[in-house]
Formats: structure tokens, C-alpha cells, sequence
């Protein structure tokens, strides 16, 4: 059955710093996997996804992506947080599995 | 191109009764999913549709139901409302050709009192 883990309910980061959400899932193939983020009271945005090929994968807002078959893992990566990054971030794999989030919060 | 639209923005209902919400999808995407977003349990799936039919259902009692028009449009309902049931109602629609990314509207606040 397809899952998706964040193991982080919820990170504070200062402005300017290197931020790393992780996202493990579990899934029988080779996997689709998205990140989402969500600012307060709205939808989700799509900020990046991997269906095959390159596992760096590049994304809106300066974010990326390294999918590790290995470590199931699909973590999201930016190497400076500004303020307007601060939302809940979610994972998702296949069609529809999304994790429980990570609300991210900048302290400037 | 239009986003995905959902109405009403705000709902607020009492307990016992029912309501409906409605779901405006990509102008060419066939496939409507909905979600229940709350603090404590997250996102949750509540069910697909895919040209009329429901193709997947997520885990939630038969007071939750849906429907999906020829024209793409999709409304949920809710029967019977508990107050547990106020949350964030989120759309999706996507092509629904294989596995695609879903575009998201603003959601619906419901609120059940």
C-alpha cells in the first residue's frame, strides 16, 4: 500500500538559513512523487514533482528535490529560507497519498 | 485558464443538517478528487471522481457523498452534520490520465455549530 511519512510535524528556521524537510514513503514501484505547499487559508500549490529521470529535481520558488530510491526518501530542499516560505509543506506519492505536513516556520 | 473554484469560501451549519459543496474543476480535467483537511488528522482523502464515476474512496462514513456532472463539476455532500465534521474541504482536478499533479482550490471552511 502506498504511505507517506514526514517525520517533522513542524521545523523553525531563521531567515537565510539552509532548510531540509524529509518525506519517506512506501510504495510498490517506482513511485510519483510531489511536494505541495499550502499558505494559511488557501489550497495547495504544486512546488515540484519526479516521475522518472534525474533524481535533483528543480521547482518553483528556488526549491528542490532529491529523490533516493535507496532510503525511500524525497526530501525538500532550499539553501535560503526567506519569510514568505513560511506554510505547511506536504509530500505526496501515486494519486492522492499525502502525508500529515511540516509547518514551517521563519524566525527573521 | 481559470483555476480550480469552489464554492461557497465559508459555510456554517448546525448540527443535524446537511450541505452541499460544489466544485468547479480545470476547464479539460476529468478527474475531481476531495479532501478533508483538519488540525489534528491532516489531510485525508475522501473521494475521486472520474467522468461521472467515483473511481476511489478514501475512509469515511457513507454521510459523506458526492457526484460528478457531465460537464466535470463535482458537489459533495454531507448528511447528518457532527461537529467533528468542520474542517477545510479541499478540491482537486487533475487529467486524471495516469498519475498527474493536482491543482487545488481555495477550499471550503465549514464550520458545523
Amino acid at each position: 500500500a502506498q504511505s507517506v511519512t514526514q517525520p517533522d510535524i513542524h521545523i523553525t528556521v531563521s531567515e537565510g538559513a539552509s532548510l531540509e524537510l524529509r518525506c519517506n514513503y512506501s510504495y510498490g514501484a517506482t513511485p510519483y512523487l510531489f511536494w505541495y505547499v499550502q499558505s494559511p487559508g488557501q489550497g495547495l500549490q504544486l512546488l515540484l514533482k519526479y516521475f522518472s529521470g534525474d533524481t535533483l529535481v528543480q521547482g518553483i520558488k528556488g526549491f528542490e528535490a532529491e529523490f533516493k530510491r535507496s532510503q525511500s526518501s524525497f526530501n525538500l530542499r532550499k539553501p535560503s529560507v526567506h519569510w514568505s516560505d513560511a506554510a505547511e509543506y506536504f509530500c505526496a506519492v501515486g494519486a492522492g497519498r499525502f502525508g500529515a505536513g511540516t509547518r514551517l516556520t521563519v524566525k527573521p | 485558464k481559470a483555476g480550480v473554484t469552489q464554492t461557497p469560501r465559508y459555510l456554517i451549519k448546525t448540527r443535524g443538517q446537511q450541505v452541499t459543496l460544489s466544485c468547479s474543476p480545470i476547464s479539460g480535467h476529468r478527474s475531481v478528487s476531495w479532501y478533508q483537511q483538519t488540525p489534528g488528522q491532516g489531510l485525508q482523502f475522501l473521494f475521486e471522481y472520474f467522468s461521472e464515476t467515483q473511481r476511489n474512496k478514501g475512509n469515511f462514513p457513507g454521510r459523506f457523498s458526492g457526484r460528478q456532472f457531465s460537464n466535470s463539476r463535482s458537489e459533495m455532500n454531507v448528511s447528518t452534520l457532527e461537529l467533528g465534521d468542520s474542517a477545510l474541504y479541499l478540491c482537486a482536478s487533475s487529467s486524471g490520465q495516469g498519475v498527474t499533479e493536482a491543482f487545488f482550490g481555495q477550499g471550503t471552511r465549514l464550520t458545523v455549530v
